[in-house]
C-alpha cells in the first residue's frame, strides 16, 4: 500500500514565525506536490516537484518555499507565517509518466493566530 | 484559464438513493479526468477516465467521461451513510508531471 504521511496533523503557529510541513512518501514516487485546501476555493497547487532538488512554482507560491533533498520527503517552508495562510495542506504524491494518480497524506490543519 | 467546475456545491439525500455528481472543464492538455473521495483525512482515488464513453465501475459507484462535451459524472446507486463525502473532481493537465487541477468538489451527506 502506498502511503503518504505528514508530520503533524495540527499545528499552531503564531504570525511571523518560521513554518516547517514535512511530507513522506514510501513509494519512490517521482512527483511530488504541495497543496492548500480552503472552504470554496477546494484544492490548489503551492509547488511541485519532479525529481530531487527540481522545484517548481504552482499557482499560489507567493509566501512559501520547498525543499526536496531527498526523493521520499518534500517539506513546505512558510518563511513567515502570516493569518491568511491559515489552511488545511496535502501533501501528494505519483510516478511519472501520464496516467499516474497522484497519492495523498492525511493533511496538516495549520492555523496562524 | 483553466478550470474545473463541480455541481451541485453541496447535496442531501437519504440512504437508498441514486446521486448523480457532475464536473465539467475547459482544459487545455487536457489528459485525464480523476475523481477522489475525501473524507476526514486524505483524498482516496475513485476513478482515472481518459477516453469517452467507457463506463467506469467499482461496486455502486460508476462515471463516465464525455470529451466533446467536456464533462464528467459519478453515480452513486443505494446510498449508504458511509458515502458521506467531499466528492472531488480533477483533471490532469501537466502530462508526465500528472500535475491536476481541481474542482471545489461537491459535499454529499447521507441520511440514515
Amino acid at each position: 500500500d502506498v502511503k503518504v504521511t505528514q508530520s503533524s496533523r495540527y499545528l499552531v503557529k503564531r504570525t511571523g514565525e518560521k513554518v516547517f510541513l514535512e511530507c513522506v512518501q514510501d513509494m519512490d514516487h517521482e512527483n511530488m506536490f504541495w497543496y492548500r485546501q480552503d472552504p470554496g476555493l477546494g484544492l490548489r497547487l503551492i509547488y511541485f516537484s519532479y525529481d530531487v532538488k527540481m522545484k517548481e512554482k504552482g499557482d499560489i507560491p507567493e509566501g512559501y518555499s520547498v525543499s526536496r533533498e531527498k526523493k521520499e520527503r518534500f517539506s513546505l517552508i512558510l518563511e513567515s507565517a502570516s493569518t491568511n495562510q491559515t489552511s488545511m495542506y496535502l501533501c501528494a504524491s505519483s510516478f511519472a509518466g501520464a496516467g499516474h494518480e497522484q497519492y495523498f497524506g492525511p493533511g496538516t490543519r495549520l492555523t496562524v493566530t | 484559464e483553466d478550470k474545473v467546475v463541480q455541481s451541485p456545491l453541496s447535496l442531501v439525500v437519504h440512504e437508498g438513493d441514486t446521486v448523480t455528481l457532475n464536473c465539467s472543464y475547459e482544459v487545455t492538455n487536457f489528459r485525464s479526468l480523476l475523481w477522489y473521495k475525501q473524507e476526514k483525512k486524505a483524498p482516496t482515488f475513485l476513478f482515472m477516465l481518459t477516453s469517452s464513453g467507457i463506463e467506469k465501475k467499482s461496486g455502486r459507484l460508476s462515471s463516465i467521461l464525455d470529451k466533446k462535451e467536456l464533462f464528467s459524472i459519478l453515480n452513486i446507486t443505494a446510498t449508504q451513510t458511509g458515502d458521506s463525502a467531499i466528492y472531488l473532481c480533477a483533471v490532469n493537465y501537466g502530462g508526465a508531471t500528472n500535475k491536476l487541477i481541481f474542482g471545489t468538489g461537491t459535499l454529499l451527506a447521507v441520511q440514515p
